[in-house]
């Protein structure tokens, strides 16, 4: 089973600011697979990043991914109020799918 | 509208099972696949497995062999998830959510399902 380790796991920071969040695999993870969820305290996760730098629908482009093997990021260019959340990352490698435990981006 | 709607929350016994129900609306149930993702209290995510409700192909996490039962209802686009041999650890929000075939991202989830293991 391939592990996600996330990075880190709490960031403080304030709107306006960049922010860079990494995902590291314990193998080789295919780009196409690799994606990045964000959850907010008591709703489901929400569809970010697929494929490891495409944007969903309706996702504001000061988000973006990027990445490749063993390393991605999940960039946000600007931070606003609604983006302080939980964030994931997630893979498929045959036979499993896997999630990172997280990284927490909360108000300065 | 598109949506997934689950059932509501349960409270079973230690050693009991549980069956929690993901009803689709708005979109060709058959065209996607139906996993189930769960989320113990202040933890991450933890994937379960899924169905394709075409043709009820089964995939389970290893984690889970034994003890999940996924199947689908195609006249009612409902998927139902059963976990049996419930223990404490088990307490968690239970989310079922769609795949389009080959694409291994969830791009709808339901509202998540309570269940609360407690003698």
């Amino acid at each position: 089973e391939i592990v996600l380790t996330q990075s880190p796991a709490t960031l403080s920071l304030s709107p306006g600011e960049g922010v860079t969040l990494s995902c590291r695999a314990s193998q080789v993870v295919s780009g196409t697979f690799l994606t990045w969820y964000q959850q907010k305290p008591g709703q489901p996760p929400r569809l970010l990043i697929y494929h490891t730098s495409y944007r969903a629908t309706g996702i504001p482009d000061r988000f973006s991914g990027s990445g490749s093997g063993t390393d991605f990021t999940l960039t946000i260019s600007r931070l606003e109020p609604e983006d302080f959340a939980m964030y994931y990352c997630q893979q498929y490698t045959t036979p499993q799918f896997t999630f990172g435990q997280g990284t927490k981006l909360e108000i300065k | 509208q598109v949506q997934l709607v689950q059932s509501g929350a349960e409270v079973q016994k230690p050693g009991a099972s549980v069956k929690v129900s993901c009803k689709a609306s708005g979109f060709s149930f058959t065209a996607y696949l139906i996993h189930w993702v769960r989320q113990a209290p202040g933890q991450g995510l933890e994937w379960m497995g899924r169905i394709a409700p075409n043709d009820g192909h089964l995939h389970y996490s290893q984690n889970f062999e034994g003890r999940l039962t996924v199947t689908r209802d195609t006249s009612t686009s409902t998927v139902y998830m059963e976990l049996s041999n419930l223990g404490s650890e088990d307490t968690a929000v239970y989310y079922c959510a769609r795949e389009r075939g080959g694409t291994c991202y969830f791009d709808l989830w339901g509202q998540g399902t309570l269940v609360t293991v407690s003698s």
